[in-house]
């Protein structure tokens, strides 16, 4: 298995463009997860889907951020329009069932936006 | 919110000696995780440890956690090199949303 996919690896962009995050997820998993890890705020959990539906997305930092979750084996994270202080590494995770399961991270999208 | 908090934020030793970070939260929980996160990669976990357990191991990893103390250490025995990362506690109350600490850098001095 070719775990947690994500995509791009790095993104570079600039204040006011939209960014679109993926992520695929392991095959037979029901959870998905959206984190954004800064120094200044460590891990945050954005939102998190079971089963292709969106479950909490309080952690979703404002309404330029929006996720969805077409398929079982696909995630879009969208920031539109981008700001500076959205640069972060963005991770992806998905767990196997709805309760008590480890997640596996995907190895993560640094965002960079100027 | 946050709910683990890791102790100390940063620890360096010397290979083969001891390791021992500890994660302290706020409210009451279901689980509690640890991971551990190589530089510039994704977490990877490492062991879960239920409310109602005290003690767990996995191979040079020992995890206890009280639940009256609201705390949780991890020990790595033995340390190697490799085991330099950042370590991470993560709590839950719902079973599948997981708050994670601000983590615990070790570094292994060869």
């Amino acid at each position: 298995d070719a775990g947690v996919i994500q995509s791009p690896r790095h993104e570079v962009t600039e204040m006011g463009q939209e960014v679109t995050l993926r992520c695929k997820p392991i095959s037979g998993h029901n959870s998905l997860f959206w984190y954004r890890q800064t120094m200044m705020r460590g891990l945050e959990l954005l939102i998190y889907f079971n089963n292709n539906v969106p479950i909490d997305d309080s952690g979703m930092p404002e309404d330029r951020f929006s996720a969805k979750m077409p398929n079982a084996s696909f995630s879009t994270l969208k920031i539109q329009p981008s700001e500076p202080r959205d640069s972060a590494v963005y991770f992806c995770a998905s767990s196997l069932s709805w309760a008590y399961n480890e997640q596996f991270f995907g190895p993560g999208t640094r965002l960079t936006v100027l | 919110s946050q709910q683990g908090e890791e102790d100390p934020q940063a620890l360096s030793i010397q290979e083969g000696e001891n390791a021992t970070m500890n994660c302290s939260y706020k409210t009451s929980i279901n689980n509690l995780q640890w991971y551990r996160q190589n530089s510039g990669r994704g977490l990877v976990h490492l062991i879960l440890i239920r409310s109602n357990e005290r003690e767990k191991h996995s191979g040079r990893l020992r995890v206890t956690l009280d639940t009256s103390k609201k705390s949780s250490s991890l020990l790595i025995t033995a340390s190697r090199a490799a085991d330099t990362a950042s370590y991470f506690c993560a709590t839950d109350r719902t079973g599948n949303q997981f708050y994670f600490g601000t983590g615990t850098s070790l570094t292994v001095i060869p």
